[in-house]
């Protein structure tokens, strides 16, 4: 059982168009992280969130952690080819837990 | 660059070889993360270094798999008597602090067992 789950697993879309992935979980974590990983390298921190309802922005990047603290979204507005890559979001239950990582969601944007 | 690097990038073995995978993390970085990412699938846990203490090995798979940081700085992964489900890509991280401080990533050891 995956306790962090993404959606879509895969998604392709046209430059300029809005997305929005998901991930969820049936647990509470204290934090959320989400991350993107090209082809041959590691995952780089895109972003940390830390309290229910926080929504963080990252130019054309939006991230939202659920009241709740079990789920969180990444909407991407005006998608461009850059974006293209592995995003994955990653959790700690507790304050000083190991980070558990979802399946990631594949983006493919095309120009 | 002053990144985490990884060594060797890619390696081969055969069914049944030891094999070591060595990781270099950010010079200064307390904490070092061993991660194995199987293809399609996000990266797993595998042990968590704090210096040269291994404070958590929950994650390793079997008594095959062993780590070693003996000076608080490089780390060695070392896999004995591989298999085929061994195959996946191995990802060093560093972090300046403990588990709850931003960890970088190192590009990864991709392991193929024959």
């Amino acid at each position: 059982t995956q306790l962090l789950e993404q959606s879509p697993q895969f998604l392709s879309i046209q430059e300029g168009e809005n997305l929005t992935v998901y991930c969820n979980s049936s647990s509470v974590f204290s934090s959320l992280q989400w991350y993107r990983q090209e082809p041959g390298e590691g995952p780089a921190l895109l972003v940390t969130v830390v309290t229910g309802g926080e929504v963080k922005k990252l130019k054309r990047l939006t991230f939202q952690f659920g009241d709740a603290r079990k789920d969180s979204s990444l909407h991407i507005t005006a998608a461009q080819p850059g974006d293209t890559g592995l995003y994955l979001c990653a959790g700690a239950m507790n304050r000083d837990d190991k980070i558990i990582f979802g399946k990631g969601t594949r983006l493919h944007i095309l120009p | 660059g002053a990144g985490v690097s990884q060594s060797p990038r890619y390696k081969v073995a055969k069914r049944g070889q030891d094999v070591a995978l060595r990781c270099d993390p950010i010079s200064g970085h307390v904490s070092l993360f061993w991660y194995q990412q199987a293809l399609g699938q996000g990266p797993e846990f595998l042990t968590y270094f704090q210096n040269e203490a291994q404070l958590d090995k929950s994650g390793l798979p079997s008594d095959r798999f062993f780590a070693e940081r003996p000076e608080g700085s490089v780390s060695t992964l070392k896999i004995q008597r591989t298999q085929q489900e061994d195959s996946a890509v191995y990802l060093c991280a560093s972090s300046w602090g403990g588990v709850t401080d931003t960890q970088y990533f190192g590009p990864g050891t991709r392991l193929t067992v024959l």
